[in-house]
């Protein structure tokens, strides 16, 4: 069964960067086949998809989020990460990482991770 | 961006009872190789969401056999033949058809009466 793991700093300063990484258990990460995707979910609210990266590399992002976020792949150590520049309260969430094919997008997810921004 | 839209927001419903969430989008979800990709995702409390059914109508493996999914174009439904305590939580729809951005759906609250 795969496992993403997220991993970063729960609580980030206002108008600083967020920088979260996303641990993926087996090769799956290699494959061209995957969306390695983000998407978050302020406290009591629903969900909002961040960015993905797929084919060993391209990256797609929601405009909402205009040039503020980055997402990288290492598929030499099983990971993928994320950037958010700029940081206000409203970044506030718990951050999940997913994976899917790339019609469905999303099929798999991580446990996630809540991420305060707070002074 | 293609808008999502749930109802209802809040279901009770009664133990054993049958239950229906729908979703529409506006624009058909239809792609170019014939196939809506819209899934239904589940949100236990305090848990992760975990996707129950894709590309419409498609259950993943585990999945209850009480749980259904149907639709195309821009109407969508996920219905529970008979609800059980652990299917109270919140239901996302989500499409991957048209993106960036993929969309979900607000939610519907699935409780128990």
């Amino acid at each position: 069964q795969l496992q993403l793991q997220e991993s970063g700093p729960g609580l980030v300063t206002p108008s600083e960067t967020l920088s979260l990484t996303c641990t993926v258990s087996d090769d799956s990460i290699s494959s061209y086949s995957y969306f390695w995707s983000w998407i978050r979910q302020p406290p009591g609210k629903g969900l909002e998809w961040i960015g993905s990266v797929y084919d060993g590399g391209s990256t797609s992002y929601n405009p909402s989020l205009r040039t503020r976020a980055t997402m990288s792949i290492d598929t030499s150590r099983r990971q993928f990460s994320l950037k958010l520049t700029s940081v206000t309260a409203a970044d506030t969430a718990v951050y999940y990482c997913t994976r899917g094919l790339s019609g469905d997008k999303v099929d798999y997810w991580g446990q996630g991770t809540l991420v305060t921004v707070s002074s | 961006d293609v808008v999502m839209t749930q109802s209802p927001l809040s279901l009770p419903v009664t133990l054993g009872q049958p239950a229906s969430i729908s979703c529409r989008s506006s624009q058909s979800l239809v792609y170019s190789d014939g196939v809506a990709y819209l899934s239904w995702f589940q949100q236990r409390p305090g848990q992760s969401p975990r996707r129950l059914i894709y590309r419409a109508s498609n259950r993943d493996s585990g999945v209850p056999d009480r749980f259904s999914g149907s639709g195309s174009g821009t109407e969508f439904t996920l219905k529970i033949s008979r609800v059980e305590a652990e299917d109270v939580g919140i239901y996302y729809c989500m499409q991957g058809t048209h993106w960036p951005p993929v969309t979900f759906g607000g939610g519907t609250k699935v409780e128990i009466k």
